[in-house]
Formats: structure tokens, C-alpha cells, sequence
């Protein structure tokens, strides 16, 4: 059974670059089913998508992070990662990594999620 | 797209029958539309896509309808498990994900 789990640092100075990594265990990163997303979560608010990636390194992102926001995978590990650059209190969230089952013109929703990792931007 | 959900908070006795209701901005193929629970500290579940075909797993007492820009979730026979944000998801327009507002939804 597929799992996914979320790492990085909880603690992000103004102005630095938030780097995050999901983990996929239980199944391989490298299909054609499904893409991988980013989901982030201010505290008390709602939920705002950050972007997907295939495993072939295609992506598509929300267009209003997508000047801060670079996504990788790596196949040999088994993990996709997110970089959100010249991060502000704004970017306070919980951040998700979700398996996307979408092909760019249809989806069938984000249909397994991390738990989430609580990132903080303060000085 | 905005996808403004109806109502904002919602309190129903157990046993009942809720219907929370998501109102694109413009008509959207059905296909599009996907509904998630998200239980406090948990997080998110796909419950719908497709605007009614249940996820794996998903109880039946769970079904979505709608189309254009007017879609729906409903749960019969409410059960205090059912306690958590319900948010709906259009795909497909920029951003690629819109999530609604979501819909607060508590036991009596």
C-alpha cells in the first residue's frame, strides 16, 4: 500500500528557500499513472495547490507561486521534492504532498496524501 | 474559476442528511469536479471525482450530482465520524487545482 511522507526543516528565515521532500514508499514514483503534487494549507484557512510533476520531470504549477516554485523527483530514491524561494510569513503553511492522478486534460483527483509537515517563516 | 461553497458552516443531528452545495463561476465539465473531506489534524480525503463516482473505499452514504456550475456532496445518515471541512476542486483552468472555501461541518 502506497504511503506518502513529507520532510524538511519546520523553520524557514524571511527572504531564504523553503526545500521540502516527499517520500513514496510502497510503490514506485516511476509510472505513467499518476503525477505528484504539492498542497499547502495556511493555518485556519483553506487549501491552495502548488504544482505537479511527472516522473519524467514535466510539471505544471500554480501561475501565482510559479516564478518561486521548483519541483524535482528522483527515481533513484523514490522522492519528488519542492523549492519555494524568497519565502515570506505568507508562506506559513502546512505543506502536502498528494499522488495526482491526472494526464494534464483530465484528473481523477488527488487521491493519496502525506500528513503534512507544518513549515513556519519567521525570523 | 471561484468555486464559492454553500453554507459556510453547517450543524446537523446525527442520522440526518446533508447537502453542501459548490457553485462555479463558470460551467465546467463534471469530470472536473472532485470533493475532499479533511477531519481536524488530518489531512485532506478524496471522497468524489468525477462530480459523482466515489473514490476506493469511500462509504456509499457519500454521493455527488451536479453539473454546469452547480454541484453537490451528500451524506445520508450522518454519523459524528462525519465531523470535518468538506472542500470541493474544479480541475482543468488556471490553476490547473481551485479549490472552494469549504464547508464546516458539525455534529449537533
Amino acid at each position: 500500500q502506497m504511503q506518502l511522507q513529507e520532510s524538511g526543516p519546520g523553520l524557514v528565515e524571511p527572504s531564504e528557500t523553503l526545500a521540502l521532500t516527499c517520500n513514496v514508499s510502497g510503490g514506485s514514483i516511476s509510472t505513467s499513472y499518476y503525477y505528484w503534487a504539492w498542497v499547502r494549507q495556511p493555518p485556519g484557512k483553506g487549501l491552495e495547490w502548488i504544482g505537479s510533476i511527472f516522473y519524467r520531470g514535466s510539471t505544471y504549477n500554480n501561475p501565482s507561486l510559479a516564478s518561486r516554485v521548483t519541483m524535482s523527483v528522483d527515481t533513484s530514491t523514490n522522492q519528488f521534492s519542492l523549492r519555494l524561494t524568497s519565502v515570506t510569513a505568507a508562506d506559513t503553511a502546512v505543506y502536502y504532498c498528494a499522488r495526482d492522478r491526472s494526464d494534464g486534460y483530465n484528473s481523477e483527483g488527488l487521491n493519496l496524501w502525506g500528513r503534512g509537515t507544518m513549515v513556519i517563516v519567521s525570523s | 474559476i471561484v468555486l464559492p461553497q454553500s453554507p459556510g458552516t453547517l450543524s446537523v443531528s446525527p442520522g440526518a442528511r446533508v447537502t453542501l452545495s459548490c457553485r462555479a463561476s463558470q460551467a465546467t465539465n463534471s469530470r472536473s469536479i472532485a470533493w475532499y473531506q479533511q477531519k481536524p489534524g488530518q489531512a485532506p480525503r478524496l471522497l468524489i471525482h468525477g462530480a459523482s463516482t466515489r473514490a476506493t473505499g469511500i462509504p456509499d452514504r457519500f454521493s455527488g450530482s451536479g453539473s454546469g456550475t452547480d454541484f453537490t456532496l451528500t451524506i445520508d445518515r450522518l454519523e459524528p465520524e462525519d465531523v470535518a471541512v468538506y472542500y470541493c476542486q474544479q480541475y482543468g483552468n488556471s490553476p490547473m487545482y481551485s479549490f472552494g472555501q469549504g464547508t464546516k461541518l458539525e455534529i449537533k
